[in-house]
C-alpha cells in the first residue's frame, strides 16, 4: 500500500547531540510537512516542503533543519536538541499545496532526549 | 485562518451514532472545513473534507449548515476503534498548512 513511513518510530538522543529522523513515502506527492507535537499538545507546524521549495514557519527555532534530497525522502535534523524538544515528530505529505488536497500522515517518531 | 470551536470531549456507546459539533462562525468564503482524528499514539488520520455542501465517504459524514458557521462530523455506528482525539479545521484556499486546535476527545464505550 502506498504510505508515510517513518523511522525509527523511538528515539533517543543526548541533550546536544545532534539527531536526524527520516521520512519516505510512496505516494509520489509534492508536498512534504514536519510538525511537532509534544505531550497533550496539538501538532504545530515546524515547515514544509514544495517540490524543493522549502518553507519554513515563522516560529520554527533555527535548531531544526529539513533536508528534501529527491521526491521521496524527507529529513529532519536537529542541530543541538533540548530537553523542550522531547515531542512526536511527525511526517505528512499531500498531492499540492491547494487546501483541496488533504494530507497524509506517518505513524511518527517519538524523540526522547537524555 | 478562521478559529473553530469545539467541545473538549464527547462520550458515544458503542453501535450509536457519534455526532461532534464544531463552530467556525469567522470562516471565509474560500476556507474549507477539514476533519482529521488522531488514535493515541498514532499520526493523525484524514476523515472528510468539504466547502459548502454535505459531504459522505466511506468513514464519516460532514454536515454544514447553509450559513457555513458551523459543522457537523457524524461517525454513523461508532466502534471502539474510533476512540480518538478529532480535530475540526479550516483552511484557507490555496494555502497547504494545518493549524490544529485542541480537538474533542471521543470515547466510546462498550
Amino acid at each position: 500500500d502506498a504510505m508515510v513511513i517513518q523511522n525509527p518510530r523511538y528515539q533517543v538522543t543526548q541533550f546536544g547531540k545532534p539527531v536526524t529522523l527520516s521520512c519516505s513515502q510512496t505516494l509520489n506527492h509534492n508536498v512534504m510537512y514536519w510538525y511537532q507535537q509534544k505531550s497533550s499538545q496539538a501538532p504545530k507546524l515546524l515547515f514544509h516542503y514544495y517540490d524543493k521549495d522549502f518553507n519554513n514557519e515563522a516560529d520554527t527555532p533555527d535548531n531544526f533543519q529539513s533536508r528534501r534530497p529527491n521526491t521521496s525522502f524527507c529529513f529532519l535534523d536537529i542541530r543541538s536538541p533540548g530537553l523542550g524538544d522531547a515531542a512526536m515528530y511527525l511526517c505528512a505529505t499531500s498531492r499540492g499545496t491547494d487546501s483541496s488536497y488533504e494530507q497524509y500522515f506517518g505513524p511518527g517518531t517519538r524523540l526522547t532526549v537524555t | 485562518d478562521a478559529k473553530t470551536t469545539q467541545p473538549t470531549s464527547m462520550d458515544c456507546a458503542e453501535g450509536r451514532a457519534a455526532n461532534l459539533p464544531c463552530n467556525h462562525s469567522t470562516i471565509s468564503g474560500n476556507e474549507y472545513v477539514y476533519w482529521y482524528r488522531q488514535i493515541h499514539s498514532q499520526g493523525p488520520q484524514y476523515i472528510i473534507h468539504g466547502l459548502k455542501n454535505n459531504e459522505t465517504n466511506e468513514m464519516a459524514s460532514l454536515i454544514i449548515t447553509e450559513d457555513r458557521k458551523s459543522s457537523t462530523l457524524i461517525l454513523p455506528h461508532a466502534t471502539l476503534r474510533d476512540t480518538a482525539v478529532y480535530y475540526c479545521i479550516v483552511r484557507v484556499a490555496r494555502y497547504s498548512t494545518l493549524t490544529f486546535g485542541k480537538g474533542t476527545m471521543l470515547l466510546v464505550s462498550p
